[in-house]
């Protein structure tokens, strides 16, 4: 089983729609979490970190759940440059990614 | 104000011939690492500096070497790239390696093995 999985999308959504995704982690004494994007050819972009009572950042919230060890990220009123691949990150000791969730937003 | 630099941001090199990427960085981070990222997958971590020194993640191919000269620098030397390592290799920085402190990627390089 991988450490760190992701649905590969896409996800296709018009603009000002909601989009949310998970990412399931195997290692249940991980200890921090992150999201990151990453534009075509481009490097990743830490995107928020994901606090234990959940956290939220503008129109983008991420959530954590222990116990059904997963992590969730929320895109409210999409917009056109939210398309991206969103990579989930875990901290078991090192960083272990995600191969990333694609959103593709559209007008 | 870029942080985290990469030279070159292409690079092309023959079968066999060994390539060297850099890394440069301006944050004053003591770790430093290099992953390797293919087409639709996740960024592999190769190996990192926690100042000098060096980790090596189990299943890097011998191939793969790095260097850290200083706080600022670190190479990532590829002996004899063969087809397979083909890819981006992005490097990074952190403040601490214990996985709690957040990563800032430099803009990779893309390395084309003919």
């Amino acid at each position: 089983r991988k450490e760190v999985e992701q649905d590969p999308g896409p996800f296709n959504v018009p603009e000002g729609a909601t989009v949310a995704f998970n990412c399931t982690y195997s290692n249940s004494a991980s200890q921090s979490f992150f999201w990151y994007r990453q534009d075509c050819r481009k490097e990743p972009k830490l995107l928020m970190s994901v606090y234990s009572s959940g956290n939220e950042d503008g129109r983008f919230t991420a959530q954590l759940n222990r116990a059904s060890q997963y992590i969730s990220l929320l895109i409210r009123d999409s917009k056109l440059s939210d398309s991206a691949t969103y990579l989930c990150v875990v901290n078991d000791y090192k960083l272990s990614f995600g191969a990333g969730t694609t959103v593709t937003v559209r007008a | 104000d870029a942080m985290v630099i990469q030279n070159p941001r292409y690079q092309v090199t023959q079968f066999g011939k060994p390539v060297t990427l850099s890394c440069s960085q301006t944050l004053n981070h003591n770790v430093m690492y290099w992953y390797q990222q293919k087409s639709s997958q996740a960024p592999k971590l190769l190996f990192h500096y926690y100042d000098k020194d060096f980790n090596n993640e189990a299943d890097t191919p011998d191939n793969f070497q790095s260097r850290r000269p200083n706080t600022s620098f670190c190479f990532l030397d590829i002996r004899s790239p063969g087809l397979g390592d083909a890819a981006m290799y992005l490097c990074a920085t952190s403040r601490g390696d214990s996985g709690g402190y957040e990563q800032y990627f430099g803009p990779g390089t893309r390395l084309t093995v003919t």
